[in-house]
């Protein structure tokens, strides 16, 4: 069964520094997403991207947060200096088609800024 | 803010139907109820979804009152790997976002 692969699964870091957290969405999808999970607390929306562009995006993706698709298959968000409080784990997304159909979701990466 | 009310938590005996509630008040017309659920620490997992009708796939089923007001889901036998939380999430058609809540943390035991 396809799925979506992510990594790093662990990235450490220090505060300042600059991190890419990669995305592999399942193949034959055109919408992508990224959602943060801070320990303890609810899974939140950041951002969804199709057609190499953001299609929505919430309060907490600011202009620290990037996305891009580099090429046919990766999706990375790039956080260009990171801060204590981006620590958490970053689960990407995709579905076939926008609105009512089903996002799957990638195992995560665990990131802790120091 | 979630648009949905679940329990806290919930226990089921290994074997047993786990029946799930979420409200949802205030659903409007073209908003979907999805379940997902979340085993510590791993990405959500999409169980199903429904608009008015009851669904059933390999994995659970949903049950949607007339009114759609709330929602049951059902997983028929439940196992120990089956422990996680499960969100119910209210969306609607044409939208990206999936707003997550707190969920229902269902411990299944021997």
């Amino acid at each position: 069964e396809p799925e979506v692969t992510q990594t790093p699964s662990h990235q450490v870091t220090q505060m300042g520094q600059e991190v890419i957290l990669r995305c592999v969405p399942i193949s034959n999808h055109l919408y992508f997403y990224w959602y943060r999970q801070i320990l303890g607390q609810k899974v939140e929306f950041l951002v969804s991207f199709y057609n190499n562009e953001i299609s929505e995006k919430s309060e907490i993706f600011d202009d620290q947060f990037s996305v891009e698709r580099p090429d046919g298959s990766n999706f990375t968000l790039k956080i260009r200096s990171t801060k204590l409080e981006d620590s958490a784990m970053y689960f990407c997304a995709s579905s076939e088609f926008r609105g009512g159909e089903t996002q799957y979701f990638g195992p995560g990466t665990r990131l802790l800024v120091l | 803010d979630a648009k949905t009310t679940q329990p806290t938590s919930m226990d089921c005996a290994e074997g047993r139907a786990a029946n799930l509630p979420c409200n949802h008040s205030t659903i409007s017309g073209n908003e979907y109820v999805y379940w997902y659920r979340q085993i510590h620490s791993q990405g959500p997992q999409y169980i199903i979804h429904g608009l008015k009708n009851n669904e059933t796939n390999e994995m659970a089923s949903l049950i949607i009152t007339e009114d759609r007001k709330s929602s049951t889901l059902i997983l028929p036998h439940a196992t120990l790997r089956d422990t996680a939380v499960y969100y119910c999430i209210v969306r609607e058609s044409g939208y990206s976002t999936l707003t997550f809540g707190k969920g229902t943390m269902l411990l299944v035991s021997p």
